[in-house]
């Protein structure tokens, strides 16, 4: 089946690590993005991409950096500049940017702290 | 970004239809509206979109109003399985993002 698959499901940090979240798509699409959720809040736009070698910051990109060397992988590094990175990663990918467009979302990787 | 308000949490009976509101009173001509819910400890999975006409597909209804500041998603039976988070979310023609607020919580009960 066609879809988004994020790893780890779980990943724990230990001070001044840098980690590094899977996001892979088999759905043929241009545009990917990450998100940010902490509990109980809506999700926040970390950085999104709409073609290969290409990204742009979104919301809150301070302490993450991605690359986009592949259609269809779009790696997310949570860095030691990132202070508080307990939160739910979620990534996403839709068909070229458009409003009508929906975006398909993996299953999310939790980040706590150790 | 327009903004949507919706309300924090809604009760709805199995097998009942819900009316699930939203507001966006500052949508501009070329905002499109979308819908998304998400269970627990999972992503976003999309239900519904639209501009100007109401919207149908397998999983809900979408009523926009005349002028176009607020719009409903119907769940013409709801199920357990329902129970989520839904979000409105306003999107721009260019399509670069998709600004989540926190949502409405329905709660379905048996």
């Amino acid at each position: 089946d066609g879809g988004i698959t994020q790893s780890p499901k779980y990943l724990f940090r230990k001070e001044g690590q840098n980690v590094t979240l899977s996001c892979e798509q088999n759905l043929n699409h241009d545009a990917m993005y990450w998100y940010r959720q902490d509990p109980g809040q809506g999700l926040r736009l970390i950085y999104y991409s709409q073609i290969v070698n290409d990204f742009q910051k979104g919301d809150i990109a301070e302490g993450y950096s991605v690359s986009r060397e592949k259609k269809e992988s779009f790696p997310l590094t949570v860095t030691s500049a990132q202070k508080n990175p307990t939160a739910f990663y979620l990534c996403a990918s839709s068909a070229p940017l458009r409003g009508h467009q929906p975006q398909h979302f993996g299953d999310g990787t939790r980040l706590s702290i150790l | 970004d327009a903004k949507t308000t919706q309300p924090n949490s809604m009760e709805s009976n199995e097998e009942e239809p819900v009316h699930l509101p939203c507001n966006h009173s500052t949508i501009s001509g070329t905002d499109y509206i979308h819908w998304y819910r998400q269970l627990p400890s999972q992503g976003p999975e999309y239900v519904i979109h639209g501009l100007t006409s109401n919207v149908n597909n397998r999983m809900a209804s979408l009523a926009i109003a005349e002028d176009r500041k607020s719009s409903t998603l119907i769940l013409h039976r709801a199920t357990l399985r329902d129970a989520a988070v839904y979000y409105c979310i306003l999107r721009g023609a260019s399509g670069s993002r998709l600004t989540f607020g926190e949502g409405t919580q329905l709660t379905v009960n048996p």
